[in-house]
């Protein structure tokens, strides 16, 4: 079935960029998303990109796809302590389908 | 901006007892979903919502979980005899089309004792 993979911590200082790294193995997925998680909060959709493409830009955040290698990233530039959260990776196999989040990779900000 | 909003934030029942967990999803939303995350884990599917009838369910939706949509603005899941293994964060989500993205309510977390 399908399966989304994301390493579990990454510790970063503030100022520096951060990269999230996630793996999935449906190759038929349209939509691939990363939500943010703070401690007893819901998922905040922070952005998402299509299948057809490879990257995705929106103020410090960087998107990128390689659909090849069913590998999506998430660029933080200028990474800040309010940045501190656990960021799910998912996707969709197919639109209007139930979304596959991966178990989430807590980002640690220090200052 | 509008929000998928969820209540109660938090529900504390008794095992064997019936718990109504309420959304109201974006108002121009059609497609409609509940996931739950037990503490510590992946956030997992439980059941889809389009045209007034579930389009999708994953296994842990058995027979003791039911969703509806009772009037144009609120989708609900009840657990029939919540057991202590449905504590968990409740999640509802809601998107305007198949190819939209999927925004979630804060949720609600459900204890059962």
């Amino acid at each position: 079935g399908e399966d989304v993979e994301q390493s579990l911590f990454l510790s970063v200082r503030e100022g520096d960029s951060s990269v999230i790294n996630c793996t999935y193995t449906d190759s038929s997925s349209t939509y691939l998303y990363w939500y943010k998680q703070e401690p007893g909060a819901g998922l905040q959709l922070l952005t998402y990109i299509f299948s057809n493409m490879d990257m995705k830009q929106d103020q410090r955040l960087t998107v990128l796809l390689n659909k090849k290698d069913k590998h999506l990233s998430l660029r933080i530039a200028d990474t800040q302590t309010g940045d501190s959260a656990i960021y799910f990776c998912a996707e969709d196999h197919q639109a209007g389908t139930a979304l596959i989040f991966g178990k989430g990779t807590t980002l640690s900000v220090s200052s | 901006e509008p929000e998928v909003t969820q209540t109660p934030s938090h529900q504390v029942t008794q095992m064997g007892q019936e718990v109504i967990l309420r959304c109201v999803p974006i108002s121009n939303h059609l497609y409609f979903y509940w996931y739950r995350q037990i503490l510590g884990q992946k956030v997992e599917f439980l059941v889809s919502f389009y045209n007034n009838e579930i389009s999708e369910k994953s296994e842990i939706f058995d027979d003791q979980f039911s969703v509806e949509r009772p009037d144009g603005s609120n989708f609900t899941l009840k657990i029939r005899s919540t057991k202590l293994e449905d504590s968990a964060m409740y999640f509802c989500a809601s998107k305007s089309g198949p190819n939209s993205p999927l925004h979630f309510g804060n949720g609600t977390r459900l204890t059962v004792t």
